[in-house]
């Protein structure tokens, strides 16, 4: 599809179990984001990648979380050792270049539960 | 470090008349800002922006005002419908589009 396109769309894990999110984002697109909404919170950013510049890891809220993207294309998420506060759903966003007047656009989300 | 702020996590409004979302920023390199309009179980869509350069930003029945010296923006919606009913997000970028958002305000648009 031309959309951003995000899976699992829905992960249940045990805690302390790893999980990996993927995130295909729109081709072309230069920038990707990782954010999370948790139950009744707004978006927090996590990561933030442009293009082969070292991404801004500035939101990821401890070590257990990581990131990675290959090039401009494919990115994961991955949570170790998942609690349950971890449980949200995971937002990956897209958009061209660094111009601040470009649009990012959304996936539909992964919604982690961690019981 | 919340660089963006929406203070009011819900409005309400009757049909018809003016919803007024406002955000708040703390760092002045933003130099874009932009509304994105989220339903449950969706991702956020993009609804209106406007550049550090103008202090209003109209389409159709949504309105965007930027005050630079006061760090403020809101978002006019009239009339109101139901279908407006939704969180909004206020989000802000500086020149490399490292976007950031508010928490959010829950809309709600009574019949």
């Amino acid at each position: 599809g031309a959309g951003v396109s995000q899976s699992p769309s829905n992960k249940v894990t045990e805690k302390g179990k790893d999980v990996e999110l993927r995130c295909d984002p729109i081709s072309g697109h230069t920038a990707l984001y990782w954010y999370r909404q948790r139950l009744g919170q707004g978006l927090e950013f996590l990561i933030y990648f442009q293009g082969n510049s070292a991404p801004d890891k500035s939101g990821l809220p401890s070590d257990r979380f990581s990131a990675e993207r290959t090039g401009e294309s494919v990115s994961t998420l991955t949570i170790q050792r998942t609690q349950q506060e971890d449980s949200a759903v995971y937002l990956c966003a897209s958009s061209f270049g660094r111009s601040a007047g470009n649009t990012i656009y959304f996936g539909e989300g992964s919604w982690l539960t961690v019981v | 470090d919340q660089q963006v702020k929406q203070n009011s996590p819900s409005l309400s409004v009757q049909e018809g008349r003016i919803s007024i979302l406002n955000c708040d920023y703390t760092n002045s390199m933003f130099d874009y800002f932009l509304w994105y309009k989220k339903y449950p179980a969706e991702g956020p869509t993009f609804l209106i922006s406007i550049s550090s350069i103008k202090d209003k930003n109209e389409d159709g029945r949504f309105t965007v005002f930027l005050n630079k010296s006061a760090k403020h923006l809101s978002l006019h919606i009239v009339p109101s419908q139901p279908g407006d009913s939704a969180v909004y997000f206020c989000a802000a970028a500086p020149w490399n589009n490292d976007m950031r958002f508010g928490a959010g305000t829950r809309l709600t648009v009574k019949p």
